[in-house]
Protein backbone atom coordinates (compact mmCIF):
# COMPACT_ATOMS: atom_id res chain seq x y z
CA UNK A 1 0.00 0.00 0.00
CA UNK A 2 1.53 3.55 -1.09
CA UNK A 3 1.89 5.49 1.63
CA UNK A 4 1.24 9.18 2.25
CA UNK A 5 2.18 11.68 -0.18
CA UNK A 6 3.22 15.78 -0.47
CA UNK A 7 3.82 17.73 -2.87
CA UNK A 8 5.64 19.91 -3.48
CA UNK A 9 8.80 18.49 -1.54
CA UNK A 10 10.03 21.78 -1.57
CA UNK A 11 9.21 25.81 -2.20
CA UNK A 12 10.72 28.55 -2.07
CA UNK A 13 8.05 31.76 -1.66
CA UNK A 14 8.50 35.69 -1.06
CA UNK A 15 6.74 37.22 1.49
CA UNK A 16 3.43 38.62 0.39
CA UNK A 17 2.42 35.96 -1.89
CA UNK A 18 0.41 32.64 -1.47
CA UNK A 19 0.95 29.01 -1.82
CA UNK A 20 -0.72 26.19 -1.92
CA UNK A 21 0.21 22.17 -0.60
CA UNK A 22 -1.16 19.31 -1.78
CA UNK A 23 -1.44 15.77 0.15
CA UNK A 24 -3.01 12.30 -1.46
CA UNK A 25 -3.68 10.58 2.04
CA UNK A 26 -2.94 6.53 2.37
CA UNK A 27 -6.10 4.52 0.19
CA UNK A 28 -8.97 3.88 2.08
CA UNK A 29 -8.12 6.73 4.81
CA UNK A 30 -10.36 9.60 4.87
CA UNK A 31 -9.09 11.76 7.72
CA UNK A 32 -6.56 13.85 6.73
CA UNK A 33 -4.44 16.21 9.15
CA UNK A 34 -1.99 19.15 8.65
CA UNK A 35 0.34 20.27 10.74
CA UNK A 36 3.53 23.04 11.10
CA UNK A 37 7.19 21.74 12.35
CA UNK A 38 9.53 24.76 13.24
CA UNK A 39 12.42 24.08 15.31
CA UNK A 40 11.27 26.93 18.39
CA UNK A 41 7.61 25.39 17.94
CA UNK A 42 7.86 21.81 17.46
CA UNK A 43 5.04 20.00 15.53
CA UNK A 44 1.81 21.84 15.78
CA UNK A 45 -1.86 20.56 14.46
CA UNK A 46 -3.19 23.14 11.91
CA UNK A 47 -6.70 21.30 10.95
CA UNK A 48 -8.22 18.03 10.03
CA UNK A 49 -10.33 17.26 7.24
CA UNK A 50 -12.89 14.18 7.04
CA UNK A 51 -15.48 13.66 4.72
CA UNK A 52 -14.37 16.54 2.84
CA UNK A 53 -15.35 18.58 6.16
CA UNK A 54 -13.13 20.49 8.39
CA UNK A 55 -13.76 18.31 11.72
CA UNK A 56 -10.57 20.19 13.76
CA UNK A 57 -9.00 23.23 13.58
CA UNK A 58 -5.77 24.15 15.82
CA UNK A 59 -4.73 27.72 16.77
CA UNK A 60 -3.10 29.35 13.81
CA UNK A 61 -4.81 32.61 12.25
CA UNK A 62 -7.09 32.87 9.26
CA UNK A 63 -4.16 33.11 6.58
CA UNK A 64 -4.22 28.90 6.55
CA UNK A 65 -7.17 27.46 5.10
CA UNK A 66 -7.37 24.21 3.89
CA UNK A 67 -9.62 21.42 1.70
CA UNK A 68 -10.68 18.22 1.11
CA UNK A 69 -11.95 16.65 -2.08
CA UNK A 70 -13.84 13.50 -2.88
CA UNK A 71 -11.11 11.39 -2.97
CA UNK A 72 -9.58 12.10 0.26
CA UNK A 73 -7.24 14.43 -1.45
CA UNK A 74 -6.25 17.44 0.34
CA UNK A 75 -4.76 20.77 -0.13
CA UNK A 76 -3.26 23.53 2.15
CA UNK A 77 -3.27 27.34 1.43
CA UNK A 78 -1.15 29.81 3.24
CA UNK A 79 -1.80 33.47 2.14
CA UNK A 80 0.23 36.42 2.41
CA UNK A 81 2.94 34.68 3.22
CA UNK A 82 5.46 35.71 6.28
CA UNK A 83 8.67 34.91 7.02
CA UNK A 84 7.49 33.02 10.08
CA UNK A 85 5.61 30.65 7.53
CA UNK A 86 8.78 29.17 7.00
CA UNK A 87 8.72 25.64 8.35
CA UNK A 88 8.11 22.10 7.48
CA UNK A 89 4.64 21.33 6.42
CA UNK A 90 3.46 17.33 7.26
CA UNK A 91 0.32 16.10 6.31
CA UNK A 92 -1.23 12.67 7.96
CA UNK A 93 -4.16 10.28 6.93
CA UNK A 94 -5.74 7.94 9.29
CA UNK A 95 -8.09 5.51 9.11
CA UNK A 96 -12.00 6.31 10.30
CA UNK A 97 -12.02 3.47 13.26
CA UNK A 98 -8.40 4.60 14.85
CA UNK A 99 -7.69 8.00 13.63
CA UNK A 100 -5.42 8.94 16.35
CA UNK A 101 -2.63 6.83 14.86
CA UNK A 102 -1.74 9.25 11.89
CA UNK A 103 0.52 7.90 9.18
CA UNK A 104 2.86 11.12 8.23
CA UNK A 105 3.89 12.03 4.40
CA UNK A 106 7.61 13.56 4.03
CA UNK A 107 6.27 16.73 3.79
CA UNK A 108 6.73 19.96 1.88
CA UNK A 109 9.28 22.66 3.03
CA UNK A 110 8.84 26.16 2.69
CA UNK A 111 11.07 28.81 2.89
CA UNK A 112 9.54 32.23 2.96
CA UNK A 113 12.02 34.77 1.48
CA UNK B 1 1.21 25.72 28.24
CA UNK B 2 3.09 22.69 26.93
CA UNK B 3 0.61 19.59 27.37
CA UNK B 4 3.12 17.43 26.78
CA UNK B 5 6.60 17.45 27.97
CA UNK B 6 9.83 15.69 26.46
CA UNK B 7 11.92 16.93 29.27
CA UNK B 8 15.28 15.58 28.17
CA UNK B 9 16.60 16.95 25.06
CA UNK B 10 18.82 14.36 24.03
CA UNK B 11 19.77 10.80 24.99
CA UNK B 12 23.15 8.56 23.96
CA UNK B 13 23.03 4.80 24.84
CA UNK B 14 25.46 2.22 23.66
CA UNK B 15 24.69 -0.63 20.87
CA UNK B 16 22.71 -3.22 22.54
CA UNK B 17 21.88 -1.55 25.57
CA UNK B 18 18.18 -0.35 26.67
CA UNK B 19 17.39 3.13 25.47
CA UNK B 20 14.47 4.66 27.83
CA UNK B 21 12.60 7.84 26.54
CA UNK B 22 10.11 9.78 28.41
CA UNK B 23 7.47 11.78 28.50
CA UNK B 24 5.12 13.88 30.76
CA UNK B 25 1.59 15.18 30.03
CA UNK B 26 -0.64 17.11 31.90
CA UNK B 27 -3.85 17.02 29.97
CA UNK B 28 -6.32 14.40 31.98
CA UNK B 29 -8.19 13.81 29.02
CA UNK B 30 -5.56 12.76 26.82
CA UNK B 31 -6.38 8.62 26.01
CA UNK B 32 -4.68 7.89 23.08
CA UNK B 33 -0.67 7.72 23.35
CA UNK B 34 1.82 7.66 20.42
CA UNK B 35 5.35 7.16 19.99
CA UNK B 36 7.05 8.77 16.45
CA UNK B 37 10.53 8.21 14.79
CA UNK B 38 11.57 10.98 12.58
CA UNK B 39 14.83 11.02 10.52
CA UNK B 40 15.84 14.43 9.03
CA UNK B 41 14.16 15.50 5.96
CA UNK B 42 11.15 12.61 6.26
CA UNK B 43 8.04 12.88 8.11
CA UNK B 44 7.25 11.22 11.50
CA UNK B 45 6.95 7.26 11.23
CA UNK B 46 4.67 5.62 13.53
CA UNK B 47 5.99 3.18 15.86
CA UNK B 48 3.72 2.09 19.34
CA UNK B 49 0.63 3.36 20.56
CA UNK B 50 -0.89 2.38 23.86
CA UNK B 51 -4.75 2.99 25.18
CA UNK B 52 -5.00 5.01 28.58
CA UNK B 53 -6.67 1.72 29.81
CA UNK B 54 -3.92 -0.31 29.33
CA UNK B 55 -0.16 0.21 31.13
CA UNK B 56 1.85 -1.97 28.33
CA UNK B 57 2.23 -2.55 25.10
CA UNK B 58 4.66 -4.17 23.55
CA UNK B 59 5.81 -4.70 20.12
CA UNK B 60 9.04 -6.59 18.70
CA UNK B 61 11.49 -4.01 20.52
CA UNK B 62 9.89 -1.41 21.62
CA UNK B 63 7.35 -1.38 24.86
CA UNK B 64 5.74 1.64 26.28
CA UNK B 65 4.63 1.78 29.92
CA UNK B 66 1.42 4.29 30.77
CA UNK B 67 1.46 5.47 34.44
CA UNK B 68 -1.78 7.40 34.40
CA UNK B 69 -1.57 8.47 37.49
CA UNK B 70 1.72 10.03 37.09
CA UNK B 71 0.71 11.32 34.00
CA UNK B 72 4.11 9.79 32.56
CA UNK B 73 4.92 7.50 29.88
CA UNK B 74 8.43 5.95 28.99
CA UNK B 75 9.42 4.04 25.55
CA UNK B 76 11.95 1.29 25.68
CA UNK B 77 14.38 -0.15 22.95
CA UNK B 78 16.02 -3.59 23.94
CA UNK B 79 17.98 -3.73 22.65
CA UNK B 80 19.58 -0.50 20.56
CA UNK B 81 20.60 -0.18 17.54
CA UNK B 82 22.86 2.34 15.45
CA UNK B 83 19.70 2.46 13.63
CA UNK B 84 17.50 3.57 16.03
CA UNK B 85 19.20 7.21 15.90
CA UNK B 86 16.90 9.64 15.45
CA UNK B 87 14.53 12.30 16.88
CA UNK B 88 11.69 10.45 18.97
CA UNK B 89 8.69 12.36 19.45
CA UNK B 90 5.86 11.78 22.32
CA UNK B 91 2.04 12.86 21.06
CA UNK B 92 -1.06 12.03 22.85
CA UNK B 93 -5.04 12.19 21.43
CA UNK B 94 -8.06 13.42 23.36
CA UNK B 95 -9.64 10.38 20.67
CA UNK B 96 -12.92 9.93 23.00
CA UNK B 97 -13.68 13.74 23.07
CA UNK B 98 -13.73 12.97 18.76
CA UNK B 99 -10.74 15.11 18.22
CA UNK B 100 -8.44 13.50 16.20
CA UNK B 101 -5.87 15.87 17.28
CA UNK B 102 -2.05 15.13 18.16
CA UNK B 103 -0.61 16.91 20.73
CA UNK B 104 3.24 16.11 20.13
CA UNK B 105 6.21 16.73 22.96
CA UNK B 106 9.20 18.34 21.62
CA UNK B 107 11.67 15.50 20.62
CA UNK B 108 14.43 13.93 22.07
CA UNK B 109 17.21 12.99 20.03
CA UNK B 110 18.56 9.40 20.24
CA UNK B 111 22.62 8.41 19.36
CA UNK B 112 23.07 4.84 19.69
CA UNK B 113 26.76 4.32 19.82
CA UNK B 114 28.25 1.52 17.72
Amino acid sequence: KAGVTQTPRYLIKTRGQQVTLSCSPISGHRSVSWYQQTPGQGLQFLFEYFSETQRNKGNFPGRFSGRQFSNSRSEMNVSTLELGDSALYLCASSAGDRAYEQYFGPGTRLTVT
Amino acid sequence: DQQVKQNSPSLSVQEGRISILNCDYTNSMFDYFLWYKKYPAEGPTFLISISSIKDKNEDGRFTVFLNKSAKHLSLHIVPSQPGDSAVYFCAASDWTGANSKLTFGKGITLSVRP
